[in-house]
């Protein structure tokens, strides 16, 4: 099983601020990387699929890159909706597995 | 429109059983995975299995194999996750969720949720 480790797991910013979110995983996923969105009490909503594919509807502020086994989720500048929990994904093998979130919050 | 539409919320107790259902419209649902994801509370999320209702082929995450099952009635677009004898530690929310369209494993729509509550 694939694991992912996310890095940090808290991260304190500021409307307007640049978030910078990792993602590793224990062997390599291609670029079979994708990143979720959670706020309280909703459903995840998809960001990002394959590393940098941005999903219907997604704001330009969020990108993602990285390949094999190290990758990255930045938003450009936070607006205040954004401050959720972030979790990247991996499809390469079964089972599907998860990293264990970082929260972005509001500082 | 695509929807995913969980049933409601359960109050049971160890042993009894369970199947919740996710019922998908405004696509073909024979054409796409329908993953299930458990949320502990305060938690992350962990993929339970996925099953692809055109032809019921089933894929279940080592952690839920004999633990749980998975299924699907494709005449009413519905897909079932179901205990035979549930435990305090089933306690959690559950999402289903539908694969995107054009082949891989990433999940685009998902429902608002089912909270199961196991509890003496």
């Amino acid at each position: 099983e694939i694991v992912l480790t996310q890095s940090p797991a808290t991260l304190s910013l500021s409307p307007g601020e640049r978030a910078t979110l990792s993602c590793r995983a224990s062997q390599s996923v291609s670029s079979y990387l994708a990143w979720y969105q959670q706020k309280p009490g909703q459903a995840p909503r998809l960001l990002i699929y394959d590393t940098s594919n941005r999903a219907t509807g997604i704001p330009a502020r969020f990108s993602g890159s990285g390949s094999g086994t190290d990758f990255t989720l930045t938003i450009s500048s936070l607006e205040p909706e954004d401050f959720a929990v972030y979790y990247c994904q991996q499809r390469i093998n079964w089972p599907l597995t998860f990293g264990q979130g970082t929260r972005l919050e509001i500082k | 429109e695509v929807q995913l539409v969980q049933s409601g919320a359960e109050l049971k107790k160890p042993g009894e059983s369970l199947k919740i259902s996710c019922k998908g419209s405004g696509y073909t649902f024979t054409r796409h995975w329908i993953g299930w994801v458990r949320q502990m509370p305060g938690k992350g999320l962990e993929w339970m299995g996925i099953i692809y209702p055109g032809d019921s082929d089933t894929r279940y995450s080592p952690s839920f194999q004999g633990q749980v099952t998975i299924s699907v009635d494709k005449s009413i677009t519905t897909a079932y996750l179901h205990w035979s004898s549930l435990k305090a530690s089933d306690t959690a929310m559950y999402y289903c969720a539908r694969q995107v369209s054009g082949g891989g494993y990433d999940f685009d729509y998902w429902g608002q949720g089912t909270l199961v509550t196991v509890s003496s």
